[in-house]
């Protein structure tokens, strides 16, 4: 089965510096990856998707993934945060169009 | 375009009572998924079905927990008798279909507490 793997369970980062979220995923096949925002009492909203093609994927509110086959990680980065960014975010690979979640990453942004 | 609409959005009960939550998916979507979200902890999928037929429940604990989907539409997840462990969030959410890339849209969740 496919999995995946967050690196970090909380991220305090101030106002309008960059992020970096990390995660890692286990597949020995085609994969796609996902990556979802969660923020209090709600659901959970899509970010972005890396299916194939570049690399390099962009999001909503300025967000971007890169996928890394060789070191078989989709980091999420945002070059500056603001504090509606405060969340948790969550990546997930599909496992025959079911999503396998990581634990997932509070992001604190404080002024 | 309508979301995925859940209720109720909160619940408390006591150990061994029952409880059931509701879901309309997307209009179109074939397929609905349950998952299942404990504080701290990513979403679980409970059950997938593929309009009215079940397509992986494997992680569905069958002998407290039940879900339909009985027209291929709306769905209903039930639990009987509840115990303290789950206590969670139940999230609903629908895609076009099963195809692996498809983007899955959620509900906002029904939030379950066990006293």
């Amino acid at each position: 089965a496919q999995s995946v793997t967050q690196l970090d369970s909380q991220v305090p980062v101030f106002e309008e510096a960059p992020v970096e979220l990390r995660c890692n995923y286990s597949s020995s096949v085609s994969v796609y990856l996902f990556w979802y925002v969660q923020y209090p009492n709600q659901g959970l909203q899509l970010l972005l998707k890396y299916l194939s093609g570049s690399t390099l994927v962009k999001g909503i509110n300025g967000f971007e993934a890169e996928f890394n086959k060789s070191q078989t990680s989709f980091h999420l980065r945002k070059p500056s945060v603001h504090i509606s960014d405060t969340a948790e975010y969550f990546c997930a690979v599909s496992d025959w169009g079911k999503l396998q979640f990581g634990a997932g990453t509070q992001v604190v942004v404080t002024p | 375009e309508a979301g995925v609409a859940q209720s109720p959005r909160y619940k408390i009960i006591e150990k061994r009572q029952s409880v059931a939550f509701w879901c309309n998916p997307i209009s179109g979507h074939a397929t609905l998924y349950w998952y299942q979200q404990i504080l701290g902890q990513g979403p679980k999928l409970l059950i997938q079905f593929q309009n009215n037929g079940v397509v992986d429940d494997s992680q569905l604990p069958k002998d407290r927990f039940s879900a339909e989907r009985l027209k291929g539409v709306d769905s209903t997840l039930k639990i009987q008798p509840a115990k303290l462990e789950d206590s969670a969030v139940y999230l609903c959410a629908s895609s076009f279909d099963r195809s692996s890339g498809n983007t899955i849209y959620f509900g906002e969740g029904s939030w379950l507490t066990v006293v």
